[in-house]
This record gives C-alpha cells, sequence and structure tokens, in this order.
C-alpha cells in the first residue's frame, strides 16, 4: 500500500469548472512534489516545496496553483484548464530535499480529464 | 546538464526468461541512480537505488542493476521474468541532494505467456 495517498482518483471537469487535487503523507517527509505524466511517458516535474515553501515551479502555467497547508498535505488548485493538460498528476514526497539521497515515494495519482 | 537514456522503449519477453533493460547517463559529476517501475494505473515505486560503493545492488522483486562507471550505465536486469513484472520502467539520475530527479524516457516490458 501506497504511503502517499491522493484524492480523487478520477476528475473529469470542464473549461471553465475549478477543483482541487488533494495529496496527503504521513512519514514526516518536508519535501512534497506535484509531477505531471501523459501517457507512455515520464513524470514532468512542476512543483517542489520544501518546508512547506515552495521551492520550485517548473514554469507551470498560472491555472495551475500549487498550495502547502502543512507539512502532511498538498494540494493543486485547478481553473481554467485546457484539454491538453489531461493527464495523471502524481503526488509525491522525500524526506527532504537537502542531506539524503532524495528517493521519491509517489502516490497512485489523479487521473484528470478536460472536457 | 544531465541526461538519461533508455535505448529501447519496447521489451517483450517470455515469461521465466531473463531480461536486461539498458540505461545510460550522462553527467559531468557523481551521481545517485534509480530504478522506478510504475505498473498500470498506479504511481511509481522504486525498485532499486545506487549511492555509493558496490557496484551491484539488489532490489525489490528479485530485480538488480549494475553501475559502470566508465560506460555511464545502470542496466536492470531479472533472471527470470513473470508475467506481473509488465510495467513501465523509469530510469533516474540525480547528482546531488538539492537536484532534481531526472526520469528517462521510459522501457515497456511486456512479458509473454
Amino acid at each position: 500500500d501506497t504511503e502517499v495517498t491522493q484524492t480523487p482518483k478520477h476528475l473529469v471537469m470542464g473549461m471553465t469548472n475549478k477543483k482541487s487535487l488533494k495529496c496527503e503523507q504521513h512519514m514526516g517527509h518536508r519535501a512534497m512534489y506535484w509531477y505531471k505524466q501523459k501517457a507512455k511517458k515520464p513524470p514532468e516535474l512542476m512543483f517542489v516545496y520544501s518546508y512547506e515553501k515552495l521551492s520550485i515551479n517548473e514554469s507551470v502555467p498560472s491555472r495551475f496553483s500549487p498550495e502547502c497547508p502543512n507539512s502532511s498535505l498538498l494540494n493543486l488548485h485547478l481553473h481554467a484548464l485546457q484539454p491538453e493538460d489531461s493527464a495523471l498528476y502524481l503526488c509525491a514526497s522525500s524526506q527532504e530535499r537537502g542531506g539524503n539521497t532524495g528517493e521519491l515515494f509517489f502516490g497512485e495519482g489523479s487521473r484528470l480529464t478536460v472536457l | 546538464a544531465q541526461s538519461v537514456t533508455q535505448l529501447d522503449s519496447q521489451v517483450p519477453v517470455f515469461e521465466e526468461a531473463p531480461v536486461e533493460l539498458r540505461c545510460n547517463y550522462s553527467s559531468s559529476v557523481s551521481v545517485y541512480l534509480f530504478w522506478y517501475v510504475q505498473y498500470p494505473n498506479q504511481g511509481l515505486q522504486l525498485l532499486l537505488k545506487y549511492l555509493s560503493g558496490s557496484t551491484l545492488v539488489k532490489g525489490i522483486n528479485g530485480f538488480e542493476a549494475e553501475f559502470n562507471k566508465s560506460q555511464t550505465s545502470f542496466h536492470l536486469r531479472k533472471p527470470s521474468v513473470h508475467i506481473s513484472d509488465t510495467a513501465e520502467y523509469f530510469c533516474a539520475v540525480k547528482r546531488t541532494s538539492y537536484d532534481k530527479v531526472i526520469f528517462g524516457p521510459g522501457t515497456s516490458l511486456s512479458v509473454i505467456p
């Protein structure tokens, strides 16, 4: 069983909708990540939070808005998405960005379809 | 800049046969190396990692990989595959603790009964 929990597993939304993806981990990890993955492709890094502060934004469009309310939770707020944003969104965590090997622990993902 | 190459995009193999998935990387400095597996409709899971020391690394589910510094390779092997090994396999590299993980394009392993 994965120790990183993502909800919902599936989400269908229109281009004018506002929705959120949620991620939770209870491993005491201090770094959390959002990745986007298209079919048959590797994950693409979107955002990194380290100690609840945004440390990396990979030039992601503003229609994606991350939030880290506390050390266990990570949200991704979605607004005015485009059909090409349809993908599997993966949350991951690691012990911390520095001082370790950076092994990533992934959730099972939220599959997003934008109509 | 770092990069990761996985030479085979698809590898079909019969059940109980051995398999090798190839990974090459480029980096001017020492790196950490990883193999992740992604089963259908799931997230990624770490199979094994090379940090330092012994070049032969054993992972979960009977997989192992060998780090070859001179050839900048980190090939993944399993002596006898099962149907349940059908999945996407990603090689990944990381230069330092603060660096981003760079994933290779992936190899789709299909085990044929």
